[in-house]
């Protein structure tokens, strides 16, 4: 059974570099979700995407945040020119709308460190 | 909208003994959820519980049980028989069934366990 996997897992990066993360749902769920996390928080919600439609974002996802899900199955969410306040723990969550109670799996997550 | 109240920020229990972890929220929805996720250093959010605004009985699902008292507007949750594994952070997480989807989390409660 394969949950849903992120890539990569840790990622160190220098303010302005761009950045890409990819994350892998579980294989039937129609539903993708990103969430960035920062220390002492709980998750925020970025976006989310239905098959390949990106239907709602949040207003954390700057200009300068981008996510696509080109086939409907894995996702990337790219951060071009990347700040210091970027770094977090950036969660990837699916789910299927026509589960028990729509719940939502997450994945490992991606450490982002902006220096 | 929604609000979810964890009030408490840190809790500690005795390896064996149960513990309940507190949840209020204020939502004027007739029909709604609330998720209970679990959070372990390792950053992966693990589904643990759901509770249905409309379900007669209380949610249980193994060691974890919801007190659920929706006059009160509480879910809190039960934790029988702690385990060392069981140190994490957890969040109480309300789902609206119109919405779409996407979770809104708290500060959540740290959970330590004593050997």
């Amino acid at each position: 059974d394969t949950g849903v996997s992120q890539d990569p897992r840790h990622k160190i990066t220098k303010r302005g570099q761009n950045v890409t993360f990819r994350c892998d749902p579980i294989s039937e769920h129609n539903r993708l979700y990103w969430y960035r996390q920062t220390l002492g928080q709980g998750p925020e919600f970025l976006t989310y995407f239905q098959n390949e439609a990106q239907l709602e974002k949040s207003r954390l996802l700057s200009d300068r945040f981008s996510a696509e899900r080109p086939k409907g199955s894995f996702s990337t969410l790219e951060i071009q020119r990347t700040e210091q306040g970027d770094s977090a723990m950036y969660l990837c969550a699916s789910s299927l709308t026509s589960g028990t109670y729509n719940e939502q799996f997450f994945g490992p997550g991606t450490r982002l460190t902006v220096l | 909208a929604q609000k979810i109240t964890q009030t408490q920020p840190g809790m500690f229990v005795q390896e064996k003994e149960a513990v309940t972890l507190d949840c209020t929220y204020d939502t004027s929805d007739q029909s709604y959820g609330l998720f209970w996720y679990k959070q372990p250093s390792s950053g992966e959010m693990i589904f643990l519980i759901y509770q249905g605004s409309y379900d007669e009985q209380n949610a249980t699902e193994g060691r974890y049980s919801l007190n659920f008292q929706k006059a009160r507007k509480s879910a809190n949750l039960v934790i029988s028989a702690s385990q060392l594994g069981d140190s994490a952070m957890y969040f109480c997480v309300p789902f609206h069934g119109g919405s779409q989807g996407n979770l809104i989390f708290g500060k959540g409660t740290k959970l330590s366990v004593k050997p």
